[in-house]
Formats: structure tokens, sequence, C-alpha cells
């Protein structure tokens, strides 16, 4: 197992297109983490899954945002009808769940998305 | 409600003198406390983790840190700065019976030959 993978590592799109990112966790780990993080900011929290069931949205989430995980394995961010602040890097991350011990998050290098 | 604070957003040190990067933290519950480091075009590396046992944890790179439950601190310390460890580093938190780790905003160091 290589780690977190996202796919793909850069995207420059036109404002108004569509575009998805694909996230390949480490295949053991159940948890499913997208992240936002724009220049000179922390990672922020978008949405999370266990298995193929999201968790939890956040209000950063707008309605051109979806995200799956179809058999609790790979995932995908869509956005539709960018703007340009959507500009900024996607993070994806995936951790072991369990009852006890630290939700350990390992990240993927990330998708950097460019909204002209 | 679980929030960070990282009270510097850059730190400049000169290599081979002491690091210190500044974290304090809010949790209404038991939490558990990270450091990532975040090298230029670099993923998110984790440097350690607190979970509630040893209050000095213990990282990669020589890098350590302390958990101070009556200053809501985790400040991150390393003896000596190497060239090497100039990258941003954020403070996390995750509080028990939270799943989504909250991240800081970030401290970038900044080593001087």
């Amino acid at each position: 197992d290589t780690g977190v993978s996202q796919d793909p590592r850069h995207k420059i799109t036109k404002r108004g297109q569509n575009v998805t990112f694909r996230c390949d966790p480490i295949s053991e780990h159940n948890r499913l983490y997208w992240y936002r993080q724009t220049l000179g900011q922390g990672p922020e929290f978008l949405t999370y899954f266990q298995n193929e069931a999201q968790l939890e949205k956040s209000r950063l989430l707008s309605d051109r945002f979806s995200a799956e995980r179809p058999k609790g394995s790979f995932s995908t961010l869509e956005i539709q009808r960018t703007e340009q602040g959507d500009s900024a890097m996607y993070l994806c991350a995936s951790s072991l769940g369990g009852i006890s011990g630290a939700n350990v998050l390992t990240f993927g290098a990330g998708s950097r998305l460019t909204v002209l | 409600a679980q929030s960070v604070t990282q009270l510097d957003s850059h730190v400049s040190v000169s290599e081979g003198t002491p690091v210190l990067l500044r974290c304090n933290y809010s949790s209404s519950y038991s939490p558990s406390l990270f450091w990532y480091v975040q090298h230029p075009n670099k993923g998110l590396q984790l440097l350690l983790k607190y979970t509630s046992a040893a209050t000095l944890v213990k990282g990669i790179n020589g890098f350590e840190a302390e958990f101070k439950k009556s200053e809501t601190s985790f400040h991150l310390t390393k003896p000596s700065a190497h060239m090497s460890d100039a990258a941003e580093y954020f403070c996390v938190v995750s509080e028990r019976g939270s799943y989504i780790p909250t991240f800081g905003r970030g401290t970038s160091l900044i080593v001087h030959p």
C-alpha cells in the first residue's frame, strides 16, 4: 500500500465548468475525509465518510459540492459550476476508525484547483 | 466545541538554535492533540500525537511536545533547528467523541543559516 492517492494533482478550469477529484485511501482505512486548504490557512473540514456512509458535511460545502464513496473504498469530490473562490488545494485523508485510540489521519498530496 | 489557536503565524530561528511553536487548544472533552508538518509541495505529515498517555510526547525528527492541561497548551519544541525543518506546522485537536480533527491556521518556521 502506497498511502493515500489523489488525482489529478493539478486542475485548471474555467469558471462555470464542473470538476471531479478522486481519492484512493489506504485500503484498510474505513474513514475518509475531504478538507480544503487556501493559501496561508490551515485545512478546513468539508466532509467525511465512514465506509460508504457520509456522516457529516461542513457548512462550507455548498450545494455545488457533492462527495461520494460508493463502495466504501475510493471517493470522489465533484464541484459543479466552479467559481473563482473555489480555487484551493483539496486534501483527502483516511484513518482507521475504532472505539478507542486517536483518530490519526493520513493525508494525500492534494489536488490543486485553479479556476480562471 | 473544539478549536486551536497557533499563537505565531511566523517563527524565525537560526540553524542550531531551539525551536518553539506555540499552540493553545479549547475542548469540551478529553482531547487528542497532534502536530503535522507540511513542506512546500508536499503532503501533510504527522509529527507526533497526544492521546491521554504520557504528557511529554516525542515525535519524528527530534521534535517533542508537552500537553499542559492547566494551561490548555500543546507547544512544539526542538532543541536544535536544521535547515530541513523549514516548513509549515499545524496544531490539530480532536476531542473525545468527535471524529473531525480541527486544524489551526499554521505557523511558518523559517530557519536561517
